[in-house]
């Protein structure tokens, strides 16, 4: 499994965009990137999941440049409610069949 | 929008006692998982489920823990005699595609 590389802590004021960066050097051919949250006391959620350049959806974007040793999960205009836990995961296209390894992930507040 | 449902939320229990944590996952989905999270750490994999057996379970997943699917809802945890290391949240999964995780338990050992 490719290791994930991720800052431990982020802080941010409402409305700014929020841009986290995961760096995964040994990322494997039909590796895809997952981004999850947890909120505290709450199981983690799926964010958003891509392979390559740019995938978007109402809650985030997904950034993955063209050699796909890091990715950026970028959250526009945050509010409280945004503040969590933020997991980079890199796996198999199919992570709904194979058990998720996380690692410590991102703390993100949201300041008001 | 369908769930992941977990009974109970907070289960206190007395070390060497039996704990059975419930889950019940989304009614259409075919693969099934526990995790758990100790305070401030990391969320760990303990063991998955599919096809009415284990797929794969981690080193965490020792003969004290066990896994019944009985009926076509729920999906039970089951600690044999708990011991005050496995305090944690333990968070039940299950995916079709991508994998919905429950609110959790909270097991306190004492």
């Amino acid at each position: 499994l490719a290791k994930t590389t991720q800052p431990i802590s982020m802080d941010s004021y409402e409305g700014q965009e929020v841009n986290i960066t995961c760096s995964h050097n040994n990322i494997a051919t039909n590796d895809y990137i997952t981004w999850y949250q947890q909120f505290p006391s709450q199981g983690p959620r799926f964010i958003i999941q891509g392979y390559k350049t740019k995938v978007t959806n109402e809650v985030a974007s997904l950034f993955i440049p063209a050699d796909r040793k890091s990715s950026t999960l970028s959250l526009p205009r945050v509010s409280l409610s945004d503040t969590a836990v933020y997991y980079c995961l890199v796996g198999g296209p199919n992570s709904g069949n194979t058990p998720l390894v996380f690692g410590k992930g991102t703390r993100l507040s949201v300041i008001a | 929008e369908p769930e992941v449902t977990q009974t109970p939320s907070h289960q206190v229990t007395q070390m060497g006692q039996e704990v059975i944590l419930r889950c019940v996952p989304i009614s259409n989905h075919l693969y099934f998982y526990w995790y758990r999270q100790i305070l401030g750490q990391k969320v760990e994999f303990l063991v998955s489920f599919y096809n009415n057996e284990i797929s794969e379970k981690s080193e965490i997943f020792d003969d004290q823990f066990s896994v019944e699917r009985p009926d076509g809802s729920n999906f039970t945890l089951k600690i044999r005699s708990t011991k005050l290391e496995d305090s944690a949240m333990y968070f039940c999964a299950s995916s079709l595609n991508e994998q919905y995780f429950g609110p959790g338990t909270r097991l306190t050992v004492t």
